[in-house]
């Protein structure tokens, strides 16, 4: 069964530096997302792209933040400069085309800013 | 915009009684709705959606859950409840818009007594 992957699993960084977590989505899908999950709270939705552009972000998505996808299959999402408060569990999540949003999520990066 | 209440914060059960999760969303529209299952440290697993048509759905795992426009509701049901189920839920509300994103509710934590 096609799955959403995300790497590293687990990433330790400290403050100040740059990170890129990765995804590659499910092959067919034309519609990536970034969610994160702090801690103890709900998920929150970062920001979705489509045809090789952001289609919406959320004011969690500030300067700090970018997506990218460089090749055929890989999305990524860099902060630039990390903060303590960035420290969360990262979901990458596809779907096709259509009106409906089922999305797939993958398993997630835990992204620890010391 | 918007918006999902899960209302437990936590719930505990016995093994083999029944189980209903809350959930209440706000929306304009009708909307898309989902219940996800989190167990600890993974990802995000879909367990069932509803888009139209039959108010009751039947997910994975044995759950179901029913849609009431009335109430604003999609309450997640299960007749009995397997150890295995202990995990965190999450109920989702998706926009019928180009984006797509999605909406997540502060999630319900489930305990399964022996």
């Amino acid at each position: 069964e096609p799955e959403v992957t995300q790497t590293p699993s687990h990433q330790v960084t400290q403050m100040g530096q740059e990170v890129i977590l990765r995804c590659v989505p499910i092959s067919n899908h034309l519609y990536f997302y970034w969610y994160r999950q702090i801690l103890g709270q709900k998920v929150e939705f970062l920001v979705s792209f489509y045809n090789n552009e952001i289609s919406e972000k959320s004011e969690i998505f500030d300067d700090q933040f970018s997506v990218e996808r460089p090749d055929g299959s890989n999305f990524t999402l860099k902060i630039r400069s990390t903060k303590l408060e960035d420290s969360a569990m990262y979901f990458c999540a596809s779907r096709t085309q259509g009106p409906s949003p089922e999305a797939f999520f993958g398993q997630g990066t835990r992204l620890t800013v010391v | 915009a918007q918006s999902v209440t899960q209302p437990d914060i936590h719930i505990t059960v016995s093994e083999g009684a029944s189980l209903e999760l809350r959930c209440n969303y706000s929306y304009g529209a009708t909307p898309y709705l989902f219940w996800y299952v989190q167990s600890p440290g993974q990802g995000l697993q879909l367990l069932l959606k509803y888009f139209s048509g039959d108010t009751l759905v039947q997910g994975i795992k044995g759950f179901e859950a029913e849609f009431k426009r009335s109430q604003s509701s999609f309450n997640l049901r299960k007749p009995s409840v397997h150890w295995s189920d202990a995990a965190e839920y999450f109920c989702a509300v998706g926009e019928s818009n180009a984006g797509n994103m999605l909406t997540f509710g502060g999630g319900t934590r489930l305990m399964v007594k022996p």
